[in-house]
């Protein structure tokens, strides 16, 4: 059973466009929702994280909105430049517990 | 910056033969994890250690995986007898504090290249 669902499995942007990455969860006890980024090659890194008690959050160009009640969350990148070209992957935790990961997003952006 | 550093980078090994991946978290982290990742595909979890026991593990870390920490620094991950299906990306990652807490932030090594032939 796949506890995150991500969406879409690829996304090609134009500089300067806006990037969405989507993510939707089942376990309701999930109160931890980061988005790391990987280069290839690299591991992954921590880009943003949003806990549930707002359905907001903005860091520079990267803002996760979460809506509890869908059970959703998602990563919009602002003003994409080819840097932010990487996988993108969302996840999920439950206070002290595992992370479990979606299956990533493939980010082009084309200058 | 402290990082999570792993070793070796790439291993090929026949299948059949055993694997140590090694693992250095960071210096004042309390609870460690392998990740997997085969190419081009999603990252899982494989197991969690905490306290010098593991605390968590998924249905993939069976019998043939082990993990210790066998001094103050290293956290190694074995595989007793490798199989094809073992060939990934196994990243070692730590944290200060757990799941969703204030310092639950995973940080992932660069990884380590299993081959299995």
């Amino acid at each position: 059973q796949q506890q995150v669902k991500q969406s879409p499995q690829s996304l090609i942007v134009q500089k300067g466009g806006i990037s969405i990455i989507n993510c939707a969860y089942e376990n309701t006890a999930f109160d931890y929702f980061p988005w790391y980024q990987q280069f290839p090659g690299k591991g992954p890194a921590l880009l943003i994280a949003i806990r549930p008690d707002v359905s907001e959050k903005k860091e520079g160009r990267f803002t996760i909105s979460f809506n509890k009640s869908a059970k959703q969350f998602s990563l919009h990148i602002m003003d994409s430049q080819p840097g932010d070209s990487a996988t993108y992957f969302c996840a999920a935790s439950a206070t002290g517990n595992q992370f479990y990961f979606g299956t990533g997003t493939s980010l082009t952006v084309i200058p | 910056e402290p990082e999570v550093t792993q070793t070796p980078s790439h291993q090929v090994t026949q299948m059949g033969q055993e694997v140590i991946l090694r693992c250095v978290p960071i210096s004042n982290h309390l609870y460690f994890y392998w990740y997997r990742q085969i190419l081009g595909q999603k990252v899982e979890f494989l197991v969690s250690f905490y306290n010098n026991e593991i605390s968590e593990k998924s249905e993939i870390f069976d019998d043939q995986f082990s993990v210790e920490r066998p001094d103050g620094s290293n956290f190694t991950l074995k595989i007793r007898s490798t199989k094809l299906e073992d060939s990934a990306m196994y990243f070692c990652a730590s944290s200060a504090g757990v799941g969703g807490q204030g310092t639950g932030e995973l940080f992932f090594g660069e990884g380590s290249r299993l081959t299995v032939l």
